[in-house]
């Protein structure tokens, strides 16, 4: 099955810099990778997601890239705030009916 | 928020005893997943149902069952629960096969004592 690595596990960030996330995966025939953000106690929800057909996707200060080849792709936090302070997951998916999370960054933004 | 609720959303529970969570959607959503999450691990799928009566096992299934008698809900049951089951729980619904937003449930936390 697919493997997705996630990096950093934790991340801090002085407020107004901006935080990159990495993920990996394995599988080449993945066409879907969606970020989920999740604050403490609640339930995991989409922020960005992108389509292997596209090589960036962005949503005002939050970004996404994939590079096929390598089997990378990236979320970008540009001008963080406090309350970016999360846990996100990267996720891929091959239009299965499974998605395969990464492991979890958990992001503190200093203000 | 899409309409999906978990019920309970707290149980403790003795070693051993069955326990079963449930899942209910007002979407109409064709799938639904089962995931675990515990520190270290992220999300994990357990069990996951592509439509009524129609259940696939994920990769940490064992211990699990799940039913699926309606399209609205998604039953998962411990059948002798043990303390490595503890854990948060997340339902999720996907109105299609991958390649679309997966919205989840609030979570319920389960503790075996």
């Amino acid at each position: 099955g697919e493997n997705v690595e996630q990096h950093p596990s934790t991340l801090s960030v002085q407020e107004g810099d901006s935080a990159v996330i990495k993920c990996t995966y394995s599988d080449s025939a993945s066409n879907y990778f969606p970020w989920y953000k999740q604050e403490l106690g609640k339930r995991p929800q989409l922020i960005i997601d992108i389509r292997s057909n596209v090589g960036e996707k962005k949503d005002q200060r939050i970004a996404v890239t994939l590079n096929k080849t390598a089997k990378h792709f990236s979320l970008h936090i540009t001008e963080t705030q406090p309350e970016d302070s999360a846990v996100y997951f990267c996720a891929a998916s091959k239009g299965g009916n499974q998605f395969y999370f990464g492991t979890g960054t958990s992001l503190t933004v200093i203000p | 928020d899409a309409g999906i609720t978990q019920s309970p959303r707290h149980k403790v529970t003795e070693t051993g005893t069955p326990v079963t969570l449930r899942c209910h959607q007002t979407e109409n959503h064709r799938y639904m997943y089962w995931y675990r999450q515990d520190p270290g691990h992220g999300l994990r799928l357990i069990h996951y149902s592509y439509g009524v009566k129609d259940t696939d096992k994920g990769e940490v299934s064992d211990g699990y069952s799940v039913s699926r008698s309606k399209t609205e809900d998604f039953l998962l049951t411990l059948e002798s629960a043990t303390s490595s089951q503890t854990s948060v729980y997340f339902c999720a619904i996907s109105e299609s096969q991958g390649g679309t937003e997966a919205f989840f449930g609030q979570g319920t936390r389960l503790t075996v004592v």
